[in-house]
């Protein structure tokens, strides 16, 4: 299983654009990036996920570059609510051994 | 729509005492089914998985276990509580077959061993 790297907090103010990057250089082939996010006290939330080049929905968009090794989250401006821990995910597709890293804290400040 | 359901929300139990967590899913059939446990503070971790009924691997040794009795209910079991045991528990579902790798968490159980 690839292992990820995410810096452990990040501060931001609401309106801003939040990237969040994550290192995984032992990616393998048929390895996806998923990312996933996390209130207190409640089950973590699929976010967004992507194989390569950049994936956007809704709710964020995810940057990947050529060669995979590292990924980023991109949260157009964000607000209070978006306070909470986001992970990243790094695995094959439909593969049950889903490691979650202790992720990133996001506190979006007023 | 698919629902998951864990029960109940918050325990308090004395070391050495027995535990059980029920899992259940609404909406779907023969889901992947998972343990996680989250300690204060860190990141989830993965104790089971199941394919089917019946079916179980283990993640971590230790004095927990899982039984899969019915296509979408999952229970988690300890015959004797250790202080470590206390966390947060989560159950969660995935689909066997289609294009997305997500998961879908549960509301969780906060276990308290004193």
């Amino acid at each position: 299983l690839a292992k990820t790297t995410q810096p452990i907090s990040m501060d931001s103010y609401e309106g801003q654009e939040v990237n969040i990057t994550c290192s995984h250089n032992n990616i393998a082939t048929n390895d996806y990036i998923t990312w996933y996010q996390q209130f207190p006290s409640q089950g973590p939330r699929f976010i967004i996920q992507g194989y390569k080049t950049k994936v956007t929905n809704e709710v964020a968009s995810l940057f990947i570059p050529a060669d995979r090794k590292s990924s980023t989250l991109s949260l157009p401006r964000v607000s209070l609510s978006d306070t909470a821990v986001y992970y990243c995910l790094v695995g094959m597709y439909n593969n049950n051994d889903m490691r979650f890293g202790a992720g990133t804290r996001l506190t979006v400040k007023p | 729509s698919q629902t998951i359901h864990q029960w109940p929300a918050t325990l308090v139990q004395p070391v050495g005492s027995p535990l059980s967590l029920e899992c259940t899913v609404e909406g779907t059939s023969n889901p992947n089914l998972y343990w996680y446990r989250q300690a204060a503070g860190r990141g989830l971790q993965l104790l089971f998985y199941s394919v089917g009924i019946g079916q179980i691997s283990s993640e971590v040794p230790q004095n927990l276990s899982a039984s899969r009795p019915q296509d979408r209910q999952f229970i988690l079991s300890s015959k004797k509580l250790l202080l470590s045991d206390s966390g947060f528990y989560l159950c969660a579902w995935s689909e066997t077959q289609g294009a997305s790798y997500e998961q879908y968490f549960g509301p969780g159980t906060r276990l308290t061993v004193t």
